[in-house]
C-alpha cells in the first residue's frame, strides 16, 4: 500500500504564499492521480484540485484557480501544493490523498499540513 | 456543481445501535458516491465506494447503498470505535464534492 508524507506545519501572513508537499513511497508514484483536500477548524471536507503525477496534468476547484498550483517531481515522489495570497480563511488541515483514476474516489489520505494564517 | 446534503447533522446512539445516515445529491450521480470516517485529530478513511463497495479491510458492519440521488450508510452493532463523523463524497463529476458531515455521539 502507498505510503504518504507530508510536510510540517507552516504559519504564514496574510498575503504570503505556502508550498506544501505529499511524498509517496513505493514505485507506485505515476499510477495514482494524488488529490488534495482541505479542512478549516471544526469545519467539513472541502476539495481543492488534483494532479496527475504521471503527465502533470491538474484540475483545480474553480474558486482555487488563481491562487492555486499544483506539481510534481517525479525524482522523489513528491508533489506540492502552493497557494499565494493567502488570507486568515485559508488557515486549515491540508490533506493528500491518492486516487487509482480520473473517476474514483480519494481512497487513502496522508496525516495532513496544518497551514495557519495569521497576523 | 454537484451538491452533497447529508442528514442528520449529528445523531446519539447507544452502543449496539444501528444507525443509517442519508446523503442526497443535487443531480443523478449513478453510483459514484463513498463514504468516509473521521476520527478528531485524523485524517479521513475510506470505507465505502461505488456507493455500496466495502474498502479492504472495513468491517461488514458498514454498508451503504443506493443510487441515483439518494444514499445511505448504515452501521450494525454501534461499538465505542465507531463514533466519529462521517462524509459522503461524489466523484461522478469534478469539482469533487461532500456532505457535511454528520457526527454520531455516544448517547
Amino acid at each position: 500500500q502507498v505510503q504518504l508524507v507530508q510536510s510540517g506545519a507552516e504559519v504564514k501572513r496574510p498575503g504570503a504564499s505556502v508550498k506544501i508537499s505529499c511524498k509517496a513511497s513505493g514505485n507506485t508514484f505515476n499510477n495514482y492521480f494524488i488529490h488534495w483536500v482541505r479542512q478549516a477548524p471544526g469545519q467539513g471536507l472541502d476539495w481543492v484540485g488534483m494532479i496527475n503525477p504521471s503527465g502533470g496534468t491538474t484540475t483545480y476547484a474553480q474558486k482555487f484557480q488563481v491562487r492555486l498550483t499544483m506539481t510534481r517531481d517525479t525524482s522523489t515522489n513528491t508533489v506540492y501544493m502552493e497557494l499565494t495570497s493567502l488570507r486568515s480563511e485559508d488557515t486549515a488541515v491540508y490533506y493528500c490523498a491518492t486516487a487509482a483514476g480520473y473517476y474514483t474516489s480519494p481512497d487513502f489520505w496522508g496525516p495532513g499540513t496544518l497551514v495557519t494564517v495569521s497576523s | 456543481d454537484v451538491q452533497m446534503t447529508q442528514s442528520p447533522s449529528s445523531l446519539s446512539a447507544s452502543i449496539g445501535d444501528r444507525v443509517t445516515i442519508t446523503c442526497r445529491a443535487s443531480q443523478d450521480i449513478s453510483n459514484s458516491l463513498a463514504w468516509f470516517q473521521q476520527k478528531p485529530g485524523k485524517a479521513p478513511k475510506s470505507l465505502i465506494y461505488a456507493a455500496s463497495t466495502l474498502q479492504s479491510g472495513v468491517p461488514s458492519k458498514f454498508s451503504g447503498g443506493g443510487s441515483g440521488t439518494v444514499f445511505t450508510l448504515t452501521i450494525t452493532g454501534l461499538q465505542p470505535e465507531d463514533f466519529a463523523t462521517y462524509y459522503c463524497q461524489q466523484y461522478k463529476s469534478y469539482p469533487l464534492t461532500f456532505g457535511g458531515g454528520t457526527k454520531v455521539e455516544i448517547k
